[in-house]
């Protein structure tokens, strides 16, 4: 199972551009990368996919290098609603079947 | 469109009681995912269902048991209730089921057990 690594937690100031990377040095060629926010009390919410490169929507980016054993989640210019926890995950396929896996997420608290 | 609606939102159960918690999935999605959020935990998958079939099962005793309907609703089944057992429980549907496709988690049911 390919498993994924982020900071517990992260302090940031509104307006600025924030960066949380995730480690998943095990992933596998078919998987994918997802990240998703979760407020408290609510299921958690999709943000972006990638498999390589860069993708960007528009709430965030995802960079992946050429190797994809991490990602960087960018959000720019943060406000206070972007408190939230935020989860890396990588596409899980045991017998081509789905699983998705959460890791512990990272915690990021936006400052006024 | 309509989202994923998981019913009750809240619950509160004794020991050694059993619930039964249901997912209504968005229109056309076929695959039902279950999971437990705990403080302690974090989120844990239980089980996933596609075209009334468990496909895969997550590391939980038997006592946590589901099933899916031909309209691709599905319900999930606690018995023999424990103070640990309480938690938020998620259900997220999507179209295949796969990492390439993005999962729409509901709201949770919150169950407390007493």
């Amino acid at each position: 199972l390919a498993k994924t690594t982020q900071p517990i937690s992260m302090d940031s100031y509104e307006g600025q551009e924030v960066n949380i990377t995730c480690s998943h040095n095990n992933i596998a060629t078919n998987d994918y990368i997802t990240w998703y926010q979760q407020f408290p009390s609510q299921g958690p919410r999709f943000i972006i996919q990638g498999y390589k490169t860069k993708v960007t929507n528009e709430v965030a980016s995802l960079f992946i290098p050429a190797d994809r054993k991490s990602s960087t989640l960018s959000l720019p210019r943060v406000s206070l609603s972007d408190t939230a926890v935020y989860y890396c995950l990588v596409g899980d396929h045991p017998g081509g079947n789905e699983k998705l896996t959460f890791g512990t997420g990272t915690r990021l608290t936006i400052i006024p | 469109k309509a989202g994923v609606t998981q019913t009750p939102r809240y619950l509160i159960k004794t020991r050694g009681q059993q619930v039964t918690l249901s997912c209504s999935p968005i229109s056309g999605h076929r695959s039902v995912s279950w999971y437990q959020q705990t403080p302690g935990q974090g989120l844990q998958f239980l089980f996933e269902y596609f075209s009334e079939t468990q496909r895969n099962k997550g590391n939980f005793p038997g006592r946590f048991s589901g099933r899916q309907f031909s309209n691709s609703r599905s319900e999930m089944n606690v018995s023999t209730l424990e103070l640990g057992d309480s938690a938020l429980y998620l259900c997220a549907s999507s179209t295949q089921g796969r990492s390439s496709t993005e999962a729409f988690f509901g709201q949770g049911t919150r169950l407390t057990v007493v």
